[in-house]
C-alpha cells in the first residue's frame, strides 16, 4: 500500500545552517505529496505541497522538488531560524484525495 | 474561515470509561477525518465522512470506536470501555470536495489512568 518514509531525528543545527529532511515515497498512481509542520501543543499545519512530478512547493523560504524517478520529496531550506523549530511532516494523497499517509515525523532544533 | 475546532483540548479518564470528543470542521468542507497521533508518530488514519456518509475506517479501529457526523457537519467521536493503549493525541481535519489538502484542528490529547 502507498506509505512514507522520512530520516528520524531529532535534527539540530545552528541558526542560519542549511537544512535538509529526506522523504521517499510508495505509492501506486500519481500521488500529491505535502510537507506539514507541528509546532508544541499545535495541529499540523500544511507547509507546502506538490500535486505531479517536477513540482516545486515553496512556502516561508522551504522548498521542496517532487522526484517520481527518485521517489521522493526532500524538504530544503537556504538558512533556518530558531523559529523553525517545529516536528516536519512528510505526506502523500493518493489520486482521489480520499486517504492521507503520514511518515513518522522528523523533529528540528535550531540553535542560536 | 475560523479554522478546524476540537473539543475538549485535554481529556484525562480512567480505564473503562467512555469518552466523546467533538470536532467542527471549517463550513462547508465536506470531508471530515479522524487520526490519531502517539508520542514520536505521524498521524494514523482512523476514519472519514463525506458529508454525513462514513466511507471508510481503518482495521486498526475497534469495534470500541465510534465515529458520527450525522448532519453532515460537525462529527463526535466516542471511545467505550477505553484502555491505556487509547491514550493518545486525537486530531480531527477536513477538507473541501476535490484535490485540497487536509486542514488540522489542534487535537484532543486522552490521556487514560
Amino acid at each position: 500500500g502507498d506509505s512514507v518514509t522520512q530520516m528520524e531525528g531529532p535534527v539540530t543545527l545552528s541558526e542560519e545552517a542549511f537544512l535538509t529532511i529526506n522523504c521517499t515515497y510508495t505509492a501506486t498512481g500519481y500521488p500529491s505529496l505535502f510537507w506539514y509542520v507541528q509546532y508544541p501543543g499545535e495541529g499540523l499545519q500544511l507547509l507546502l505541497k506538490a500535486t505531479k512530478a517536477d513540482d516545486k512547493g515553496s512556502n516561508k523560504g522551504f522548498e521542496a522538488t517532487y522526484r517520481k524517478e527518485t521517489t521522493s520529496f526532500h524538504l530544503e531550506k537556504g538558512s533556518v531560524q530558531v523559529s523553525d523549530s517545529a516536528v516536519y511532516f512528510c505526506a502523500l494523497s493518493g489520486d482521489n484525495f480520499n486517504k492521507f499517509y503520514f511518515g513518522s515525523g522528523t523533529k528540528l532544533n535550531v540553535k542560536p | 474561515d475560523t479554522g478546524v475546532s476540537q473539543d475538549p483540548r485535554h481529556k484525562i479518564t480512567k480505564r473503562g470509561q467512555n469518552v466523546t470528543f467533538r470536532c467542527d470542521p471549517i463550513s462547508e468542507h465536506n470531508r471530515l477525518y479522524w487520526y490519531r497521533q502517539t508520542l514520536g508518530q505521524g498521524p494514523e488514519f482512523l476514519t472519514y465522512f463525506q458529508n454525513e456518509a462514513q466511507l471508510e475506517k481503518s482495521r486498526l479501529l475497534s469495534d470500541r470506536f465510534s465515529a458520527e457526523r450525522p448532519k453532515g457537519s460537525f462529527s463526535t467521536l466516542e471511545i467505550q470501555r477505553t484502555e491505556q493503549g487509547d491514550s493518545a493525541m486525537y486530531l480531527c481535519a477536513s477538507t473541501p470536495q476535490g484535490r485540497s489538502p487536509l486542514h488540522f484542528g489542534n487535537g484532543t490529547r486522552l490521556t487514560v489512568t
